[in-house]
């Protein structure tokens, strides 16, 4: 499985629009991009996920250039609810467990 | 659709007690489930894969008969921690994958707090 790294902290004002940048220099053909956002003392869950380009849903956007050793999570207008822990993740598309392997994540702080 | 509940919420009890927790999916089929740890300001890190039927497959470094998984059904799977010691005071959360293939979200349970006095 790939590693990820992302920065670890990051911090942004309401209505702001948030960039989070992970690499993932090692990705192989078959692997996924998976974005799990997580607020204290709750169970993560999941954003977005993509393979290439650009992927939109109603809560954010994931950018993914044509190598693929990076990708980027968009969240328009944050508000203070997006306060949380966003991790980015590979997932192998043939992996037989699908199990997934967290890094760090970013802990994004959204301030008035 | 996809909730994963998980009981109970939080535990506090004695070192050397058996505290067993309950995973659920509670609108769909799960052959597959997952348990993490994880530890104040830290992240998740993967215990084990729970296999419908079948046995456990436990990561490097986790205790299997320390932690004993059991996943009699396809929308259970509970964890039992074993004589359990402050050590193990931990916030362990399980997911599910609804439907099959390996990039299929996973749905996570809120988790359960565990405190071993």
């Amino acid at each position: 499985l790939a590693k990820t790294t992302q920065p670890i902290s990051m911090d942004s004002y309401e209505g702001q629009e948030v960039n989070i940048t992970c690499s993932h220099n090692n990705i192989a053909t078959n692997d996924y991009i998976t974005w799990y956002q997580q607020f204290p003392s709750q169970g993560p869950r999941f954003i977005i996920q993509g393979y290439k380009t650009k992927v939109t849903n109603e809560v954010a956007s994931l950018f993914i250039p044509a190598d693929r050793k990076s990708s980027t999570l968009s969240l328009p207008r944050v508000s203070l609810s997006d306060t949380a822990v966003y991790y980015c993740l590979v997932v192998l598309s043939s992996s037989n467990t699908g199990k997934l392997i967290f890094g760090q994540g970013t802990t994004l702080q959204v301030k008035p | 659709g996809a909730v994963v509940s998980q009981h109970p919420s939080w535990v506090i009890c004695k070192s050397g007690t058996s505290v067993k927790i309950e995973c659920r999916s509670l609108d769909f089929q799960a052959t597959t489930m997952f348990w993490y740890r994880q530890f104040p300001k830290q992240s998740l890190m993967l215990m084990a894969t729970s296999n419908e039927g079948s046995k456990a497959t436990y990561e490097q470094g986790v205790e299997k008969d320390k932690f004993l998984i059991n996943h009699a059904s396809l929308t259970l799977s509970t964890l039992t921690v074993t004589s359990a010691h402050p050590e193990d005071s931990s916030f362990y959360i399980c997911s599910a994958t609804k439907g099959q293939g390996a990039i299929q979200p996973q749905h996570f349970g809120d988790g359960t707090r565990l405190s071993i006095l």
